[in-house]
């Protein structure tokens, strides 16, 4: 089984650019999740996205925006970079379980470089 | 809001010696418990994982954690350590509406050979 994919590996853009990072879930899972790991600052959560809705966001400006796709695949979108912007941004994809178990599996990560 | 604590940042450890790491959150409902790992170069991979049942619970590579609930803790355990489990430790919760991983701030173990 294929896990989550995330594209592309690195991407380098200037401040005030644009960037879209792209994520591709486990085949079968419907949410998708968006988190920044950026340099002594940890795992923080930017977006959830479920059967093509925005469920929750993170404490996170409205520059940074996204979609889920009917293929469940989602995609994050980062306006206006700011240096600070500089991270890796990881993904991850779960199924609704037994419960309420929400287990999370992650992707591989794009590393975001802002100059 | 969640919030989860990890309280030793950095931690170094000689082959075959215990493992104990830390983990305290802060939610008044009902949590689900993770512990991820993330080897150098690698991905976040989960390690183990706590919904309900049994508070001691087992995971991949002979990690344990246990749930106790009256402390509010999940802490992480291994008997004998080994070099290949240097890598980075987190803790984190959830609540059972599917909603995102709150992380705390993690602990990067170095295992002497």
């Amino acid at each position: 089984e294929a896990g989550v994919t995330q594209s592309p590996t690195h991407l380098i853009k200037t401040r005030g650019q644009q960037a879209t990072l792209r994520c591709s879930p486990i085949s079968g899972h419907t949410s998708v999740y968006w988190y920044q790991q950026a340099l002594g600052l940890g795992l923080q959560f930017l977006l959830w996205y479920d059967e093509g809705e925005e469920r929750n966001r993170g404490n996170f400006p409205p520059r940074f925006s996204g979609r889920q796709f009917p293929n469940y695949s989602s995609e994050l979108n980062v306006n206006a970079l700011e240096l600070e912007d500089s991270a890796l941004y990881l993904c991850a994809s779960s199924i609704p379980g037994l419960a309420g178990s929400y287990e999370q599996y992650f992707g591989p990560g794009t590393r975001l470089t802002v100059t | 809001a969640q919030s989860v604590s990890q309280h030793n940042h950095h931690v170094i450890l000689s082959e075959a010696a215990s493992l104990e790491l830390g983990c305290n959150y802060s939610y008044g409902g009902t949590v689900n418990l993770f512990w991820y790992v993330q080897y150098p170069g690698q991905h976040l991979q989960l390690l183990l994982k706590y919904f309900s049942g049994d508070p001691l619970v087992k995971g991949i590579k002979g990690f344990e954690a246990e749930f106790i609930k009256s402390k509010f803790s999940f802490n992480l355990r291994k008997p004998s350590v080994q070099w290949s489990d240097t890598a980075e430790y987190f803790c984190a919760v959830n609540d059972n509406a599917g909603n995102m991983l709150t992380f705390g701030g993690g602990t990067r173990l170095m295992v002497k050979p």
